[in-house]
């Protein structure tokens, strides 16, 4: 597609159910982020996702979450038992290379929990 | 490893204004830099980027930004501020050897005084 694609746009959701969150690149983009930003807060990272590379998990808050891609495509962010404060708007990005890379941005996953 | 700070998580400017927003950022090898910008209930986009060949880096909508080697320093500005400035921006840091994720500032929402 021509743009980063993301979905479902708005997602409500249970305490306590499991919520899957998809990103579509733009083709041929070989690096893949995700992000979490609460309400009034900056970017927070979550994972990233380079080629067939190990994937940096190191922004993940909790064993709760977890993030697959297959090779160069969709990427899928699954929050299980979700909690209230997993509220946010969940933003993925991709890019041709992370190296001067420019990144284009989806926009956006908005999950609340009630 | 690399990281970027945000000085100011809120900036008010009067409209015509200067707008100066600080980043400073750390990294163990030449990065690239970036500044992002996001418009209320729009995703985010490029404003401009480092890549090491000019230090002084002009940007969509008049903004530009300087590359200050001796004090880790990538701030943004605009001699004179407009409405439609009035967004949330962020800062950005990549390395320029090797696959490392693009790294975010904490972001700096700005808001223009009539």
């Amino acid at each position: 597609g021509a743009g980063v694609s993301q979905s479902p746009s708005n997602k409500v959701t249970e305490k306590g159910k499991d919520v899957e969150l998809r990103c579509d690149p733009i083709s041929g983009h070989t690096a893949l982020y995700w992000y979490r930003q609460r309400l009034g807060q900056g970017l927070e990272f979550l994972i990233y996702f380079q080629g067939n590379s190990a994937p940096d998990k190191s922004g993940l808050p909790s064993d709760r979450f977890s993030a697959e891609r297959t090779g160069e495509s969709v990427s899928t962010l699954t929050i299980q038992r979700t909690q209230q404060e997993d509220s946010a708007v969940y933003l993925c990005a991709s890019s041709l290379a992370s190296v001067g890379g420019k990144a284009f941005f989806g926009q956006g996953t908005r999950l609340t929990v009630v | 490893a690399q990281s970027v700070t945000q000085l100011g998580s809120h900036v008010s400017v009067s409209e015509g204004a200067l707008v100066l927003l600080r980043c400073n950022y750390s990294s163990s090898v030449p990065p690239y830099l970036f500044w992002y910008v996001q418009y209320p209930n729009q995703g985010l986009q490029l404003l401009l980027k480092y890549t090491s060949a000019a230090t002084l880096v002009k940007g969509i909508n008049g903004f530009e930004a300087e590359f200050k080697k001796s004090e880790t320093s990538f701030h943004l500005t605009k001699p004179s501020a407009h409405m439609s400035d009035a967004a949330e921006y962020f800062c950005a840091v990549s390395s320029t050897f090797g696959n490392e994720k693009l790294t975010f500032g904490t972001g700096t929402r700005l808001t223009i005084i009539p």
